[in-house]
């Protein structure tokens, strides 16, 4: 089976903007979470889809946003980017929602703001 | 709120000897997951290994091995024989058994000598 994919793998943008990054999870897996990776704060969860419904929210302010559509591919979306938000963005998908199963994670997407 | 904790920023090793990189957790919930986590340079985190909290056996993949201390809080890795490719970060992380949200410590990184 193919990985967790995630596109772009590369993105510069300007304080101000708006991205969305994109994510399709292993063949079959109905879950997906994303995870910010900064040197300062080091890996904070996101969120996380299940079924097209965001089960469980992170400590980010509203700029964050996510969805995930009928075939579990999932985008997120920041907007008014800040030079803070500079991170690598990590997804991760699973079977199902929580209990034993294992996370994958795809190779990240690396976010430039300038 | 559920913490993890690596006291260990860095560590080094001679090839082919072993290393035990450390890592405790608090939470108040009985049932939960523990996860080691290999992040090489090319930045994809990679499972190394997992451990059911209800599971009194110490989980061993290969040349990794655990040692999980439940009451004790503790949860650390073993590696043996180490090798060139196993240098990278490696991050602890802990999982309620509800949902996917990883809680995750700073990481350790380990640099493996020739």
């Amino acid at each position: 089976k193919a990985g967790v994919t995630q596109t772009p793998r590369y993105l510069i943008k300007t304080r101000g903007q708006q991205v969305t990054l994109s994510c399709s999870p292993i063949s079959g897996h109905r879950s997906v979470s994303w995870y910010q990776q900064t040197p300062g704060q080091g890996l904070q969860f996101l969120f996380e889809y299940f079924s097209e419904t965001q089960r469980n929210k992170g400590n980010f302010p509203g700029r964050f946003s996510g969805r995930q559509f009928s075939n579990s591919r999932s985008e997120m979306n920041v907007s008014t980017l800040e030079l803070g938000d500079s991170a690598l963005y990590l997804c991760a998908s699973s079977p199902q929602l929580g209990g034993a199963e294992t996370q994958y994670f795809g190779p990240g997407t690396r976010l430039l703001v300038l | 709120a559920q913490t993890v904790t690596q006291s260990q920023p860095e560590m080094s090793v001679q090839e082919a000897e072993t290393v035990t990189l450390s890592c405790t957790y608090d939470t108040s919930e009985s049932d939960y997951y523990l996860f080691w986590y290999k992040q090489p340079p090319s930045r994809q985190m990679i499972l190394v290994i997992r451990q059911e909290a209800y599971k009194q056996q110490n989980a061993t993949e290969n040349r990794f091995s655990v040692n999980f201390q439940k009451a004790a809080k503790s949860f650390s890795l073993k590696i043996s024989d180490s090798q060139l490719g196993d240098a990278a970060m490696y991050f602890c992380a802990y999982r309620r058994d509800s949902n996917y949200q990883l809680i995750w410590g700073a990481g350790t990184k380990l640099i493996i000598k020739p």
